[in-house]
C-alpha cells in the first residue's frame, strides 16, 4: 500500500531537548516536504527536498533542520525545541514520474508535538 | 509572495443545498490542489487541477480552475452530512515542491 509514514504520532517534550520526527515513503517519490499546521494559519511549508542530498527552505524554516540521505526518508530535526514549535506536523511526498496519480501530494498521518 | 485566499472560511449549510467555495491566488500558476481534512486526521487529496479550464468531478464535489482569473472553485451539490470537513486549496509554484495553502474552509452540513 502506498503510504507516507511518520513517527512519532504524538510527542510531549520539554524546551531544549533535541528531537527527530521521522518520515518515510514507499512510493519512490522524488519530492518530499514538511509542513506545520496551526489554527488560523493553515499549513505552512518548513523544508522541502527535490531529491537525495537536495534540500531547501520553505516558508518557516527557523528552528528546524532536515536531511535527505536516502530517497525514502526525510527526517525533521528540532535541535532545541521551543514552545512556539508546538504544532501538528505533516510530511508529504509527490511523484512526477508519470502514472494516474502523478503530481499528487501524499500526506502522512501527522505528528502532534507539544513543547513545554 | 504568493497569497492564497479561500472564502468563506466557515460555511454552515443544510443537507440538500448547493454551495461553492472559492480559492483566489495572487501569482500565476497552472497547478492547483483541493484537499479535505477531517478533525484530527491527515489531508486527503480530492482533486489535482493541471491546466486552465480543468474541471473534475467526484460524487457531489466538482472543482474547476481558471488560471487567467487566478480562481478555483469547489462546488458542492446536494450536500450531505458526510461532507462536513475542512477543505483546503493549495497552489503549486514548482512542480509540487512549493505548495502554498489557503486557510481552509470549515464546512458543516446540518441534517
Amino acid at each position: 500500500e502506498a503510504q507516507v509514514t511518520q513517527n512519532p504520532r504524538y510527542l510531549i517534550t520539554v524546551t531544549g531537548k533535541k528531537l527527530t520526527v521521522t518520515c518515510s515513503q514507499n512510493m519512490n517519490h522524488e519530492y518530499m516536504s514538511w509542513y506545520r499546521q496551526d489554527p488560523g494559519l493553515g499549513l505552512r511549508q518548513i523544508y522541502y527536498s527535490m531529491n537525495v542530498e537536495v534540500t531547501d527552505k520553505g516558508d518557516v524554516p527557523e528552528g528546524y533542520k532536515v536531511s535527505r540521505k536516502e530517497k525514502r526518508n526525510f527526517p525533521l530535526i528540532l535541535e532545541s525545541p521551543s514552545p512556539n514549535q508546538t504544532s501538528l506536523y505533516f510530511c508529504a511526498s509527490i511523484g512526477l514520474a508519470g502514472g494516474p496519480r502523478t503530481g499528487e501530494l501524499f500526506f502522512g498521518e501527522g505528528s502532534r508535538l507539544t513543547v513545554l | 509572495e504568493l497569497k492564497v485566499e479561500q472564502n468563506p472560511l466557515f460555511l454552515s449549510m443544510q443537507e440538500g443545498k448547493n454551495y461553492t467555495i472559492y480559492c483566489n491566488y495572487s501569482t500565476t500558476s497552472d497547478r492547483l490542489y483541493w484537499y479535505r481534512q477531517d478533525p484530527g486526521k491527515s489531508l486527503e487529496s480530492l482533486f489535482v487541477l493541471l491546466s486552465n479550464g480543468a474541471v473534475k468531478q467526484e460524487g457531489r464535489l466538482m472543482a474547476s480552475l481558471d488560471t487567467k482569473a487566478r480562481l478555483s472553485t469547489l462546488h458542492i451539490t446536494a450536500a450531505v452530512h458526510d461532507l462536513s470537513a475542512t477543505y483546503f486549496c493549495a497552489v503549486d509554484l514548482n512542480s509540487g515542491s512549493r505548495l502554498t495553502f489557503g486557510e481552509g474552509t470549515q464546512l458543516t452540513v446540518n441534517p
